[in-house]
């Protein structure tokens, strides 16, 4: 199956400060990434969606200016948490759609292992 | 519309019997329904996938069953096991329209006794 993966799984930083996460996806193209937030014991929530090469569009109640997403390439994402307070401490994840290798191309979600956000 | 509703947020079950976690839709326009497992620190991995023109669909242990017109679909664990300890979420999308945005349900805890 498709693989994605995310960098770092974990990361402490200290208030005002930006913060990058990688979404990697290993073994396909993915045309479409997308990030959600997820809280303690809660379900997703999905923060945006990005395709290769356009701007992200985000979900209403997301600040776009705090949470910068750019997919560049079909193999990489980043979302970066600019001027993180600890209110932005959070659990992370990203997934992924696209052409598998040698494959066809997939309509299902790959999810990545999550990014620990903690702002102190 | 756009909800998925999950029950039962918490769930115990003994070693080998049949889990039930049970999801209802509103926006008929929903036309893919997946099923994520999820343990603690990790990210959702997908158990199985069900579209609508079919009523039931079995991977080994996991079986949907789906009723499109009570707008219900379920996972049913046979033989569950202490290792299907976990958090499961049921989601819907609109493959054609969407471009396969999931709308996840709240999520039910899953305990598997020894």
């Amino acid at each position: 199956g498709a693989v994605v993966s995310q960098h770092p799984s974990r990361v402490i930083c200290k208030s005002g400060t930006s913060v990058k996460i990688e979404c990697r996806s290993l073994d396909f193209q993915a045309t479409t990434m997308f990030w959600y937030r997820q809280f303690p014991k809660k379900s997703l929530m999905l923060m945006a969606t990005s395709n290769e090469g356009s701007k992200a569009t985000y979900e209403q109640g997301v600040e776009k200016d705090k949470f910068l997403i750019n997919h560049a390439s079909l193999t990489l994402s980043t979302l970066t948490v600019t001027s993180a307070h600890p209110e932005d401490s959070s659990f992370y994840i990203c997934s992924a759609r696209g052409q598998l290798a040698g494959g066809p191309y997939t309509d299902t979600q790959y999810f990545g292992p999550g990014t620990r956000l903690t702002v102190l | 519309q756009q909800q998925v509703k999950q029950s039962p947020q918490s769930l115990i079950v003994q070693k080998g019997g049949i889990s039930i976690i049970n999801c209802a839709y509103e926006n008929t326009a929903f036309d893919y329904f997946p099923w994520y497992q999820q343990f603690p620190g990790k990210g959702p991995a997908l158990l199985i996938a069900i579209r609508p023109d079919v009523s039931e669909k079995k991977e080994g242990r996991f079986t949907i069953s789906f009723n499109k017109s009570a707008k219900q679909f379920s996972l049913h664990i046979m033989d569950s096991q202490p290792g299907d300890s976990a958090t499961y979420f049921c989601a819907a999308s609109m493959i054609e329209t969407s471009g396969s945005r999931l709308t996840f349900g709240e999520g039910t805890q899953l305990t598997v006794n020894p």
